[in-house]
């Protein structure tokens, strides 16, 4: 699996964007591009996933340049709640049958 | 529908002692992965099994061993406990084909 590379951490203000980049130089042709959210003693949660160009849902906006070799998690108009350890993950080529690999996350602090 | 669901939440046992966790998968899921998370090392990922085979395993010793039954829940089991072996243990289920994986809770062991 490719290995990525994302900020140990970042603090923002309330009601500000956020912007966490991760590199994946070595990202496979068929691999996805998946962010999770994790909060201390829970499970990761699954946030966003893209393949390229850019993806939205109701939480976030995924950005993926052409190239691929890295990936924007932008999350709008954050809160205290969004708090936590944000994980990009690449792989998922292989529908289930692989070890996802977790680098060390990204810690997001809001500032209130 | 249902989520990941893992037994028990909390857990001590004494060094030398063995353990065995439970994961209940989503329904329908047959792909069901083990990690383990501590401070000092973060996710890794320990083994996944896809109707009752072990697909793939991570670096960990034969100590830590996992098995899925038919109705794909699946037990980990650690043997002769260390004080390392504390750490949160993650179970995630994902549908074959699909690209994202869902976590349980986890089970918080305590090795005393």
């Amino acid at each position: 699996l490719a290995k990525t590379t994302q900020p140990i951490s970042m603090d923002s203000y309330e009601g500000q964007e956020v912007n966490i980049t991760c590199s994946h130089n070595n990202i496979a042709t068929n691999d996805y591009i998946t962010w999770y959210q994790q909060f201390p003693s829970q499970g990761p949660r699954f946030i966003i996933q893209g393949y390229k160009t850019k993806v939205t849902n109701e939480v976030a906006s995924l950005f993926i340049p052409a190239d691929r070799k890295s990936s924007t998690l932008s999350l709008p108009r954050v809160s205290l709640s969004d708090t936590a350890v944000y994980y990009c993950l690449v792989g998922g080529s292989n529908f289930g049958n692989e070890k996802l690999t977790f680098g060390t996350g990204t810690r997001l602090t809001i500032i209130p | 529908k249902a989520g990941v669901t893992q037994t028990p939440r909390y857990l001590i046992k004494t060094r030398g002692q063995q353990v065995t966790l439970s994961c209940s998968p989503i329904s329908g899921h047959r792909s069901v992965s083990w990690y383990q998370q501590t401070p000092g090392q973060g996710l890794q990922f320990l083994f996944e099994y896809f109707s009752e085979t072990q697909r793939n395993k991570g670096n960990f010793p034969g100590r830590f061993s996992g098995r899925q039954f038919s109705n794909s829940r699946s037990e980990m089991n650690v043997s002769t406990l260390e004080l390392g072996d504390s750490a949160l243990y993650l179970c995630a289920s994902s549908l074959e084909g699909a690209r994202g994986y869902t976590f349980g809770s986890g089970t918080r062991l305590t090795v005393v």
